[in-house]
């Protein structure tokens, strides 16, 4: 089993749409939880980080936790077609190392 | 503007030739990384370092080698013994080698074989 699993998409939504991209992972003891941007040709943006279960909001970004399913999500409002991108998981699983996901790539068409 | 800086953009190896790429950050950060990523891999850490003169290897340092001589720099090669370099580098940096802190990442290195 890989240490952290998401669906490599793409997902394709009308703008405005609510998005809703999602990750799983293996250990539950695993404590902070990223989220990357990474348009075509790019590096990998930081969009949110977040250590505890519950949701963490930054404008049209929020973030969600669920430990106890070992679930992380994020939730694009209001979605953009600029927001067309891949996003990255990452799970900190220990000292210096960051397991990513695959990446779910986003197309929102105007 | 703080940063990392990768160069270059693109490049090219022939086969049994060494390709050097490079990594330079402003931030003041401590700890560096490079990763490499593939289609549908994700991102796959190949080194890592905490402090000058000090590295270690990654989940795939095999055909690898690096250094880092100034704080500033960490530079990547890829050998000959990379028998499957084509990929995208990228690397990173943190403020404190272990601190849970996020990385940051510069624009990557797309390594091609002519």
């Amino acid at each position: 089993q890989k240490e952290v699993e998401q669906d490599p998409g793409p997902l394709s939504v009308p703008e405005g749409a609510i998005v809703s991209l999602n990750c799983t992972y293996s250990n539950s003891a695993f404590q902070y939880f990223m989220w990357y941007r990474q348009y075509s040709r790019k590096g990998p943006e930081l969009l949110m980080y977040t250590y505890s279960s519950g949701n963490k909001e930054d404008g049209r970004f929020t973030a969600q936790v669920d430990k106890s399913s070992k679930y992380i999500s994020l939730f694009i409002r209001d979605s953009q077609p600029s927001d067309s991108a891949t996003y990255l998981c990452a799970i900190r699983t220990g000292f210096q190392k960051l397991v990513f996901g695959t990446g779910t790539r986003l197309l929102v068409s105007p | 503007d703080g940063g990392i800086t990768q160069s270059p953009k693109y490049l090219f190896r022939k086969e049994g030739q060494n390709v050097t790429l490079s990594c330079e950050q402003n931030l003041n950060h401590d700890a560096m990384y490079w990763y490499r990523q593939d289609p549908g891999q994700g991102l796959r850490l190949i080194y890592y370092s905490q402090i000058v003169n000090d590295f270690q290897k990654g989940d795939i340092a095999e055909g690898y080698s690096v250094s880092r001589e100034k704080k500033e720099s960490f530079p990547l090669t890829v050998t000959s013994a990379q028998k499957n370099p084509t990929a995208f580098y990228l690397c990173a940096s943190i403020v404190q080698g272990g601190s849970n802190q996020p990385q940051h990442f510069g624009d990557g290195t797309r390594l091609s074989i002519l």
